[in-house]
């Protein structure tokens, strides 16, 4: 079955630190990937996006997420974060010859950043 | 542009009962997609629709349905409610295709008891 994993559940991180957030899908076609942000209280925001092309995207706010093909990874990266980071993230995949656009999900990871 | 909203917020409901939680989608898109989110997990994906009619499932009972009508808009409908229908439920709009990412509203809260 098509599945997205997110090994970390929980981040803690003093301000200025650097972020990677582990992210592993299963499928072995042709995917579109995403990382989505949920700020508490706030709904979830799309933070970047993967495509086709250049495996290196950078989204908003300073993140970039890089896809590694041969490793199903589309692992997310900040070189410094801000106390404002503080949120829920979550890996998503849209297997793209699926017929249906639906999006699978990683069960999201809670990064808390210490000012 | 209007984003999406989602009514109710919250709703307690009885086992058995039967429930309706509406979504207006943002403006300019034509598909509407529904999730359940429950504690501590990520979001899974429900069905969506476009052009009024569902485009994929995903392994939900047939007592979870939907409607989206002409303006877009759209309902999710549980029938039968279960202890474990108790979960964050996520509209998300788009625009037709595999290159439209979701736009997502606050989500209704329903807890049934």
């Amino acid at each position: 079955a098509q599945s997205v994993s997110q090994h970390n559940h929980h981040v803690i991180l003093s301000e200025a630190a650097s972020l990677e957030l582990g992210c592993n899908y299963s499928y072995g076609g042709t995917v579109n990937l995403f990382w989505y942000v949920q700020y508490p209280g706030q709904h979830l925001q799309l933070l970047l996006k993967y495509f086709s092309g250049d495996p290196l995207v950078k989204g908003i706010k300073g993140f970039e997420a890089e896809f590694i093909k041969s490793k199903f990874s589309f692992n997310l990266r900040k070189p410094s974060v801000q106390w404002s980071d503080t949120a829920e993230y979550f890996c998503a995949v849209n297997p793209v010859s699926s017929g249906t656009y639906k999006y699978i999900f990683g069960t999201g990871t809670r990064l808390k950043v210490l000012a | 542009e209007t984003g999406v909203t989602q009514s109710p917020t919250h709703l307690i409901k009885t086992r058995g009962q039967q429930v309706t939680l509406r979504c207006s989608s943002q403006s300019g898109h034509n598909t509407v997609s529904w999730y359940q989110q429950a504690l501590g997990q990520g979001p899974q994906f429900i069905f969506q629709y476009y052009r009024e009619e569902e485009n994929g499932r995903g392994n939900f009972p047939p007592r979870f349905s939907g409607l989206q009508f002409p303006n877009y808009s759209s309902e999710l409908n549980v029938n039968a409610l279960e202890l474990d229908d108790s979960a964050l439920y996520l509209c998300a709009s788009s625009l037709w295709g595999a290159y439209s990412p979701l736009h997502f509203g606050n989500g209704t809260r329903l807890t049934v008891t």
